[in-house]
């Protein structure tokens, strides 16, 4: 089946640092791709859609400088954590769906990321 | 987008007991999609539920919509170690792609 592969799986660094999360469709193209979120014992909370050849769209509240996201190609799509501090911390999860649509959304590994 | 209720939120059983959760949601839902996530996992699809009153069944876990489509549930028999995880259920905003999360279920099984 359709599988989204996302690295790195988890991460330490120090604060004020920037560190690139990647999102890669292994077997199929994504035209959008979504970046989420998720604190300890909470739920998944979407940060932004990430749309291949066009600028990433934000959910209200996330900071659209500090989060860069590029979708450069059909099967890629990178978030930068800029500037990081200990409370950006967090598992970040992308998801994708192919470009026919359908269900479901298949989501990466996720990345586990410290900032100490 | 409007977050859909789910409960409880944590649930303790001992395995060969029943888990239910339950979704609901103040306003129509058009659809919606429960996902299990094992401890340090990330979600994976289970169904997705988009006719009132559908009930779909995989093995021990029946899922249901109700008839307003204002809330599903998801039924586990006879619990094994194997069904410990957070369940979600999530609905796609309006239109869109974007799927909305309920807070999750967090079941243990205690053998």
């Amino acid at each position: 089946g359709a599988v989204v592969s996302q690295h790195p799986s988890w991460v330490i660094c120090k604060s004020g640092t920037s560190v690139k999360i990647e999102c890669r469709s292994l077997d199929f193209q994504a035209t959008t791709m979504f970046w989420y979120r998720q604190f300890p014992k909470q739920s998944l909370m979407l940060m932004a859609t990430s749309n291949e050849g066009s600028k990433a769209t934000y959910e209200q509240g996330v900071e659209k400088d500090k989060f860069l996201i590029n979708h450069a190609s059909l099967t890629l799509s990178t978030l930068t954590v800029t500037s990081a501090h200990p409370e950006d911390s967090s598992f970040y999860i992308c998801s994708a769906r192919g470009v026919r649509g359908g269900k479901p959304l298949h989501f990466g590994n996720g990345t586990r990321l410290t900032v100490t | 987008g409007q977050q859909v209720m789910q409960i409880p939120q944590y649930q303790h059983v001992q395995e060969g007991e029943d888990f239910t959760t339950y979704c609901n949601s103040s306003t129509t839902l058009s659809n919606i999609q429960w996902y299990k996530q094992r401890p340090g996992g990330h979600p994976v699809f289970l169904i997705q539920l988009v006719k009132s009153g559908e009930v779909k069944k995989q093995k021990r876990l029946t899922f249901q919509f109700g008839e307003a489509k204002k809330n599903s549930s998801l039924h586990i028999t006879a619990t094994q170690t194997t069904d410990v995880g957070t369940y979600f259920c999530a609905r796609l905003q309006g239109g869109s792609e974007k799927l909305v999360f309920g807070k999750g279920t967090k079941l243990t099984v205690n053998p």
